[in-house]
């Protein structure tokens, strides 16, 4: 069965950098998009990008440009979201999702992982 | 950006309630427009994509219609596990954007 496993909760001074990890199994990993997304504590949801794992293709959100980064690492079937210069503001649940067809780009959501919470904080 | 507004914001339902949940765009988006469900710790989980395909595994109480600018999600007989956050999100164009979500409780 498809799981999207995800690294473990983080604490970061606000500045610092975090990186978090999204291992794939049960299923061909180059053939799909995995993006991620981002929930405030409480509050809703934001896409901030993909990642294309055949290519190593991505797109961000125009927010997030200049302070993410999305990896993979073929041998691991796994990806990663960095984000840099991290605010008390970017306190949230980041989880990566993979999309729904094979080879293609639809942006709909079809498997999670279990969410990785990053909290900032002096 | 491409808004996405949600109505009502909350509601309280009981079991075997028809429930029905409003999603508007600010822009149209065609058909372009997918539905999930959120569980307070859990992950949100695909429910209904393109305005009205039903994903696989998802009861058929679940049901989605609209286009253009004007979505509903309803929930023909309510059950006690679908008390949860709804949200919508379009799938149109960049950034992908979802609603402030619908809390349905008890």
């Amino acid at each position: 069965q498809v799981q999207l496993v995800q690294s473990g909760a983080e604490v970061r001074k606000p500045g610092a950098s975090v990186k978090v990890s999204c291992k794939a199994s049960g299923y061909r990993f180059t053939g799909y998009y995995i993006h991620w997304v981002r929930q405030v504590p409480g509050q809703g949801l934001e896409w901030m990008g993909w990642i294309y794992p055949n290519t190593g293709e991505t797109n961000y959100r125009q927010k997030f440009q200049g302070r993410v980064t999305m990896t993979r690492d073929l041998s691991d079937s796994t990806v990663y979201m960095e984000l840099s210069g991290l605010r008390s503001d970017d306190t949230a649940i980041f989880y990566c999702a993979r999309d729904s067809v094979q080879w293609g780009l639809m942006y709909n959501f079809e498997y999670w992982g279990q969410g990785t919470l990053v909290a900032v904080s002096s | 950006d491409i808004q996405m507004t949600q109505s009502p914001s909350s509601l309280s339902a009981s079991v075997g309630d028809r429930v029905t949940i409003t999603c508007r765009a600010s822009e149209i988006i065609r058909t372009y427009l997918n539905w999930y469900q959120q569980r307070p710790g859990k992950a949100p989980k695909l429910l209904i994509y393109e305005a009205s395909t039903l994903q696989s595994g998802v009861p058929s109480r679940f049901s989605g219609s609209g286009s253009g600018t004007d979505f509903t999600l309803t929930i023909s007989s309510l059950q006690p596990e679908d008390f949860a956050t709804y949200y919508c999100q379009q799938s149109y164009t960049n950034p992908r954007t979802f609603g402030p979500g619908t809390k349905v409780d008890i």
